[in-house]
């Protein structure tokens, strides 16, 4: 079955570090691709999406880009900030109409 | 914005018990959904509903039913509460009957089960 891989954590940066967090993904036809980000003592949100291949989602300085050549949708921002601390799970719809998840992975930001 | 609220923030109970975790939207979704979250294994879907008295098991709803009398609430039961389904669950909505819309949660409802 269809399926996410994120790479696993914690990942610990610095303040205004290039932050990269890997995902790839196993599944039939195109499903659309999604980062959710969970900060502390809250619920998950949509940070961004993209719905076909070669699409870029952004949002908060993060961008990903939908590569089908190398099933991937790996997570970047240039600058990361104290505040960016969270969870970030990667995720994707299945041709069932579910979303499939990956374990998320803890990104730690240090001053 | 769409709010989705959880009944508790943390709740402690002990085996045996029967537990009611309760979740409402106010955006008029049509579909709602609990999962549960575990360390290292992301989200699993327990169960879903895309209708008022509709539902549908997910991936892993042995030992879970579930109960939509409204459109705007959507509640999860724990026949019998066991140290295993200690976690934390998590309700979502979303809207369309596309189902791929985006999915909106709710804080989380923490469980110790003793």
């Amino acid at each position: 079955g269809d399926s996410v891989t994120q790479m696993e954590g914690p990942v610990t940066l610095s303040e205004e570090a290039f932050l990269t967090i890997n995902c790839t993904y196993t599944a039939t036809g195109y499903p659309s691709l999604f980062w959710y980000v969970q900060y502390p003592g809250e619920g998950l949100q949509l940070l961004l999406k993209a719905t076909k291949a070669d699409d870029k989602g952004s949002n908060k300085g993060f961008e990903a880009t939908y590569r089908k050549e190398t099933t991937s949708f790996h997570l970047e921002k240039g600058s990361v900030q104290v505040s960016d601390s969270a969870v970030y799970f990667c995720a994707l719809w299945d041709s069932n109409y579910q979303l499939i998840w990956g374990a998320g992975t803890k990104l730690i930001i240090k001053p | 914005d769409v709010k989705v609220t959880q009944s508790s923030r943390y709740l402690v109970k002990r085996t045996g018990e029967k537990v009611f975790l309760e979740c409402v939207q106010d955006m008029d979704h049509e579909n709602m959904f609990w999962y549960r979250q575990d360390p290292g294994l992301g989200l699993r879907l327990i169960y879903f509903s895309y209708d008022v008295k509709m539902k549908e098991k997910g991936d892993i709803p042995e030992g879970y039913s579930v109960s939509r009398e409204k459109k705007e609430r959507f509640s999860l039961i724990l026949e019998s509460a066991s140290t295993n389904q200690t976690s934390m669950y998590l309700c979502a909505s979303s809207s369309g009957t596309g189902r791929r819309e985006t999915q909106y949660f709710g804080p989380g409802t923490r469980l110790l089960v003793l």
